[in-house]
């Protein structure tokens, strides 16, 4: 079935450092969603890509969806403490686009 | 309400038991999802409704789990004689509708312990 990967697993950088987590996708993605998970907390949406290519930003964050559509990428400049959490990607599947398959997850941690 | 509400919000029972967790979407939204997050993993999906459609259940892991969904209103998720691999924390999400590009509104999830 389909699959997404995640990596890393883990992070832990000091403060002010860059970040980046990698989703990697076994099919083509009709689009992929990226989640915040705080320690204690739900998921909370940030973003959603759909187009072969598509980067946008949020503040220090910059969201990449490859050319393929089978990967994104997560990148987090100067990173701070409130970043930490867990980063999850999520795709779907042309034709069931409602059913996301969620990655394993980034957690990041960052020292003050 | 303003958000997705989940009760309860903890569950501790005997291996044996059945238990049910509640799910009361955002207002408006058509779709609804559970979700499954073991201990330091990811979200394992496990069903998703979206109006008065079949649901997909192709996420749940055995015959011993269940749900239901009135309308576009509450959701039920049963899981029948709870075993100790049932122990997670039962997330529920809903989005204004089955397409792909609406976000999925988490509640805050139900943490179940099987003793």
């Amino acid at each position: 079935g389909q699959q997404v990967m995640q990596i890393p697993q883990y992070q832990h950088v000091q403060e002010g450092e860059d970040f980046t987590t990698y989703c990697n996708s076994s099919t083509t993605l009709s689009n992929i969603q990226w989640y915040k998970q705080r320690p204690g907390g739900h998921p909370v949406f940030l973003i959603q890509l759909v187009k072969s290519g598509e980067v946008k930003k949020q503040k220090r964050l910059t969201f990449q969806f490859g050319e393929a559509k089978k990967n994104s990428s997560l990148h987090i400049t100067a990173t701070q403490t409130t970043d930490v959490g867990t980063y999850f990607c999520a795709g779907s599947r042309a034709g069931n686009t409602g059913k996301l398959i969620f990655g394993q997850g980034t957690t990041l941690q960052v020292k003050p | 309400g303003a958000g997705v509400s989940q009760s309860p919000s903890n569950k501790v029972t005997e291996k044996g038991k059945d238990v049910e967790l509640r799910c009361d979407p955002i207002s408006g939204h058509t779709a609804l999802y559970w979700y499954r997050q073991r201990l330091g993993q990811g979200l394992e999906f496990l069903i998703y409704f979206q109006g008065n459609s079949a649901p997909d259940k192709s996420g749940l892991p055995s015959d011993r789990f269940s749900a239901e969904r009135t309308g576009e209103s509450v959701s039920t998720l049963t899981i029948q004689r709870t075993q100790q691999e049932d122990s997670a924390v039962y997330l529920c999400a809903s989005s204004l509708e089955l397409r792909g590009g609406q976000p999925q509104h988490f509640g805050d999830g139900t943490r179940l312990s099987i003793l």
